[in-house]
């Protein structure tokens, strides 16, 4: 299993520009995450879904869509790049059912908009 | 609501040293407590959690914590300090809907 693959791993956009930030798991997982994560801010939520067709606002929406078309994808898609959205963005995922279930990460995707 | 505060956003040990990375949590409902390691330009990893049952947690690579309600704490241990522990470490607090809330870390620099 690859677990949590992201791509790109690095991007720099210009102001304004548009982007998807890919994300895919292969372990069947009904629950996938977006955070960003800001030096000395811990990592924020973006967006989530609990399953295909289903996603919901975190707690750092703004500027940001999601879709969820199947179990295995969850796209980030940046629609007119700002700076204040460079970060490192990383991608979760974790089985259905239980609070005690660990997140599992991909490696991350670092955005610098210029 | 949950939340979780990391005190010390920069701790530093010497090699073979004891290391303590605390972490204070306010939660709802009964917490379900994780510590995550980050390595750099890489993703988190995790490295230990706390369900129900025992309080005293162990995991990997010789770390462990304690659930301690009366005092909301959930500190990371580990007894001899290893040159490849430098990384940052998170706090985590579960709340609904599987939510996860961080903290906002704490670097670990070993010394050698």
């Amino acid at each position: 299993n690859a677990g949590v693959t992201q791509t790109p791993k690095f991007r720099i956009l210009k102001i304004g520009q548009s982007m998807t930030l890919q994300c895919t798991q292969d372990m069947n997982h009904n629950y996938m995450y977006w955070y960003r994560q800001d030096p000395g801010m811990g990592l924020k939520l973006i967006y989530y879904s609990v399953g295909a067709g289903i996603t919901d606002k975190g707690e750092v929406p703004n500027g940001y869509n999601v879709s969820r078309s199947t179990t295995e994808d969850f796209p980030l898609r940046l629609e007119l790049a700002a700076p204040s959205q460079t970060s490192v963005y990383f991608c979760a995922s974790s089985p259905t059912s239980g609070r005690s279930n660990e997140q599992f990460f991909g490696p991350g995707t670092r955005l610098t908009v210029l | 609501a949950q939340s979780v505060t990391q005190l010390g956003s920069h701790v530093s040990v010497s090699e073979g040293a004891l290391v303590l990375l605390r972490c204070n949590y306010s939660s709802s409902v009964p917490p379900y407590l994780f510590w995550y390691v980050q390595y750099p330009n890489q993703g988190l990893q995790l490295l230990l959690k706390y369900t129900t049952g025992a309080t005293l947690v162990k995991g990997i690579n010789g770390f462990e914590a304690e659930f301690k309600k009366s005092e909301t704490s959930f500190h990371l241990t580990k007894p001899s300090a290893h040159m490849s522990d430098a990384a940052e470490y998170f706090c985590a607090v579960i709340g609904g809907g599987n939510q996860f809330y961080f903290g906002t870390g704490t670097s670990l620099t070993v010394i050698p």
